[in-house]
């Protein structure tokens, strides 16, 4: 059974600092790995999806490394504004014959102080 | 805007009663998915549909149905509603097969059950 965990649970930083935000996971053989924010009481706003052939993926101030063969994935974020305040979750997608069997973990609640 | 709108966003039932909620996917994707996400928690995964058939579920009793239509619009059932179905309902889209596989959310259904 894939286990996903995020470490850590919440944090706080001041405006302008990086951070980095970790996932973990049981499984190797995954699919995909795709990170998410969500802003409270609202849906899950896709930030950045990694193919298991892929090692990092960019946008903006994002980067998401995976590193398969340690179950790990990280999320960097340069240079953080409050907007950034959210949680983050990370999804663990396994592909068995065309099904999608998706693994969260419980999210990290980041606030960025002004 | 990630072209995934459910239906509808907040509804208010008593235990025992039954609830109906939707899903419009995003328009070429081919696959919908169904999470259940209580207060602090991850989002847990509840089925999935792939061309109108379930071809995945998780740990969720059979009370919890759903239906894939031929636009690949979807519907969650719940029957014999308890206290602790009271949660945020997701669904999530994607191309599985000639795509990446990206997860796709909609905002979301808040369901409270007196």
């Amino acid at each position: 059974k894939q286990e996903v965990t995020q470490i850590p649970a919440a944090l706080s930083v001041p405006e302008g600092e990086n951070l980095v935000l970790n996932c973990s996971f049981t499984d190797s053989a995954i699919y995909n790995l795709q990170w998410f924010r969500q802003d409270p009481g609202k849906g899950l706003t896709s930030l950045l999806l990694i193919q298991s052939s892929q090692r990092e993926q960019t946008s903006g101030r994002l980067n998401a490394s995976l590193d398969k063969s340690s179950g790990r994935s990280t999320l960097y974020i340069a240079a953080s504004q409050p907007g950034d305040s959210a949680t983050y979750l990370c999804a663990v997608i396994l592909n068995s014959g065309g099904y999608q069997k998706v693994t969260f973990g419980t999210g990290t609640k980041l606030q960025v102080i002004p | 805007e990630t072209g995934v709108t459910q239906s509808p966003t907040h509804l208010i039932k008593t235990r025992g009663q039954q609830v109906t909620l939707r899903c419009s996917s995003q328009s070429g994707h081919n696959t919908v998915s169904w999470y259940q996400q209580a207060l602090g928690q991850g989002p847990q995964f509840i089925f999935q549909y792939y061309r109108e058939e379930e071809n995945g579920r998780g740990n969720f009793p059979p009370r919890f149905s759903g239906l894939q239509f031929p636009n690949y619009s979807s519907e969650l059932n719940v029957n014999a509603l308890e206290l602790d179905d009271s949660a945020l309902y997701l669904c999530a889209s994607s191309l599985v097969g000639l795509g990446t596989g990206e997860l796709f959310f909609g905002e979301g259904s808040r369901l409270t059950v007196l």
